[in-house]
């Protein structure tokens, strides 16, 4: 069964921290996905990676990096949180991208809110 | 221009009654389409993907695609109130990268 998980459901940071979000797949999926979900904006991009150590901006990748040192780890980082950060973060994985194999597999979510 | 458009609704329907989510792409490249569910709070689950034109059935849900018209569709049969949620329409294009595009999605629902 697929399976994504992630760190933590819930997570409340002090503006100026670092914050750390981890994302585990264990389907063996080369693309690992990093989005926020805001309400009236959908599903936006912040990261992508299709290989280990292979990272690729999304539409708003500002103040946000990533790590991918294994395959089936994908970390999300804030480097300084700010309240503009308070949202859902999704991670997602998918197989390599054929038609047919390509659908992507949600984890839980974590809610992080920054005062 | 949006990539998927999808109109938020909210969309009510009686139980028992067909309900009709329509999404529409501007990328004519596109090749996967991909119907999400997503209940308030938790994370979008796959319910139906389909990639040829035509009509594509599981269960009480059924995927419509018209790859002319760019448009793309979920019936949902004998509507339930756990059918309740937030429909996300998602397109990608493999030739371009494994970029999903999600609409903003579709609130249904289903009245007892």
């Amino acid at each position: 069964d697929v399976k994504v998980t992630q760190s933590s459901r819930y997570l409340v940071k002090r503006t100026g921290e670092k914050v750390f979000l981890e994302c585990v797949q264990d389907m063996d999926h080369e693309n690992m996905f990093w989005y926020r979900q805001d309400p009236g904006l959908g599903l936006r991009l912040i990261y992508f990676s299709y290989d280990v150590k292979m990272k690729e901006k999304g539409d708003i990748p500002e103040g946000y990096s990533v790590s991918r040192e294994k395959k089936e780890r994908f970390s999300l980082i804030l480097e300084s949180a700010s309240t503009n950060q308070t949202s859902m973060y999704l991670c997602a994985s998918s197989s390599e991208g054929l038609a047919g194999t390509d659908t992507q597999y949600f984890g839980p979510g974590t809610r992080l809110t920054v005062l | 221009q949006k990539e998927v458009e999808q109109n938020s609704g909210p969309l009510s329907v009686p139980e028992g009654a067909i309900a009709s989510l329509n999404c529409t792409y501007s990328d004519r490249g596109s090749q996967s389409f991909f119907w999400y569910r997503q209940y308030s709070g938790k994370s979008p689950e796959l319910i139906m993907s389909i990639y040829s034109n035509g009509d594509k059935e599981d269960g009480r849900f059924t995927a419509q695609l018209n790859k002319a018209s760019q448009y793309v569709s979920l019936l949902i049969r004998d509507s339930q109130p756990s059918d309740s949620a937030t429909y996300l329409c998602a397109v990608n294009n493999i030739g371009t990268g494994n970029q999903f595009y999600f609409g903003t999605g579709t609130s249904l629902t289903v009245i007892p």
